[in-house]
């Protein structure tokens, strides 16, 4: 079925050390990728987003590769700090749908 | 602006009560939609709106209603509780569903507890 999952339930960093995050999609006719960072008892805030038709992206401090030959997307934080510290979740649209499909998390951890 | 607000924070039900779950916006925005959240997982998408009047199921519709009288509000209506809809409730807005780009900002959430 369609799904959007991630590898790693916990990542535990240095601070100052680059993180990845790992995310795996099976729907091959989505045409937007999304991530998003939820800190404890708050909603998810935006991070960055990615098209299609795009392999790469940077934004502040965070890049998303999209590799669609195996459908997976990265999210690469640089440096990571303290307040990086929150869950993860990648979400995904389908071409046509006006809804997001949310995959189930991974929790980064930043030790001092 | 306020962003994203959400009422009550935190509610206990018991089986079989209903209640409505108010969420508003002052950004204008065209799409709402409402998430729940529960232990370990993503959110998943209960029901949306690309403007008032106009809603749509998403993945889990099943015990939720909604209307969208206004474009500022998105109220979310359990009409039976059961223990099944023990969730983190959030709800998001965005400017337009353009291309598939849609950056949802979300309200802080409520936390609803079926005995």
């Amino acid at each position: 079925g369609e799904s959007v999952g991630l590898h790693l339930p916990t990542l535990s960093v240095q601070e100052g050390d680059n993180s990845i995050i790992n995310c795996a999609y099976s729907n091959s006719a989505s045409d937007y990728f999304i991530w998003y960072k939820q800190e404890s008892g708050k909603g998810p805030q935006f991070i960055i987003d990615i098209r299609s038709n795009m392999d790469k992206r940077q934004g502040q401090r965070v890049t998303v590769l999209l590799n669609k030959t195996v459908k997976h997307l990265s999210l690469q934080i640089a440096a990571t700090q303290p307040g990086d510290s929150a869950v993860y979740f990648c979400a995904e649209n389908k071409t046509g749908r006006r809804a997001l499909t949310f995959g189930s998390g991974t929790r980064l951890q930043v030790q001092p | 602006n306020a962003g994203v607000t959400q009422t009550p924070k935190f509610q206990v039900l018991k089986t079989g009560q209903s209640m409505t779950l108010q969420c508003a916006q002052d950004m204008n925005h065209e799409y709402m939609s409402w998430y729940r959240q529960d232990p370990g997982m993503g959110l998943r998408l209960i029901h949306y709106s690309v403007g008032a009047g106009i809603t749509d199921q998403g993945e889990v519709p099943n015990g939720y209603n909604v209307s969208r009288s206004t474009t500022e509000d998105f109220p979310l209506r359990l009409l039976s509780a059961a223990p099944s809809q023990t969730s983190v409730y959030f709800c998001a807005s965005s400017p337009s569903w353009t291309g598939g780009k849609n950056e949802q900002f979300f309200g802080p959430g409520t936390r609803l507890t079926v005995l």
